[in-house]
């Protein structure tokens, strides 16, 4: 099993629609999370972080963390096309910190 | 404020050759991390540098190597390069122990 988990899609989401990525994680000690956009060609740009239980808003993102059911998710609010993007779920491990990312889903925002 | 800066943005090496890429880190950023996005494997970690000295390094052979300067800039090395080794190398920098900041990535091509 992998340490995050994301379903690779594509998820396709009409343009004003609600668009939901998840991520799953098997680490139970896991603190938190990071939510990373990457258009394609481009790196990944950091979009929000979570550390707490229950939802986080920014603007039209909102992120969820359930670390009774090792779940993460991000939801993204009247959607628009610019937000078509590989979205990338991670989080920090060990005392170097480093990200271990899920495979990212790739999200389509149809206009 | 200045962000994560990377270069080359694309280096065209051949097999058993040497690639050497550079970063340098936003100001007061100490740590770096250098990840790889090889095709289809998603975003791996590499190694962290920090204060000048290498912290961890990730499940890659020695000639996956680099050092951090006293200007907290930092330089992978890659010797010997394989095909395999072909991918997107990003940088990302941090305060120690806070929210990694990703460069715009070198995209290394191994003919």
């Amino acid at each position: 099993q992998k340490e995050v988990e994301q379903n690779s899609g594509p998820l396709s989401v009409p343009e004003g629609a609600i668009a939901s990525l998840n991520c799953t994680y098997s680490d139970r000690g896991s603190q938190s999370f990071f939510w990373y956009r990457q258009y394609s060609g481009k790196s990944p740009e950091l979009i929000m972080f979570i550390y707490s239980n229950g939802d986080k808003e920014d603007g039209r993102f909102t992120a969820q963390l359930n670390k009774a059911s090792q779940y993460v998710s991000l939801l993204i609010r009247d959607s628009q096309p610019s937000d078509s993007a590989t979205y990338l779920c991670a989080s920090p491990r060990g005392s170097a910190q480093k990200l271990v990312f899920g495979q990212g889903t790739r999200l389509t925002i149809n206009p | 404020e200045a962000g994560v800066t990377q270069s080359p943005t694309h280096l065209i090496k051949t097999r058993g050759q040497q690639a050497t890429l550079r970063c340098s880190p936003i100001s007061g950023h100490t740590s770096v991390y250098w990840y790889q996005q090889a095709l289809g494997l998603g975003l791996q970690f590499l190694l962290w540098y920090d204060e000048g000295e290498e912290r961890n390094r990730g499940n890659f052979p020695p000639r996956f190597s680099g050092r951090q300067f006293p200007n907290y800039s930092s330089e992978l090395n890659v010797n010997a390069l394989e095909l395999e080794d072909s991918a997107l190398y990003l940088c990302a920098a941090s305060e120690r122990g806070e929210t990694q900041y990703f460069g715009p990535g070198t995209r290394l091509l191994v003919l």
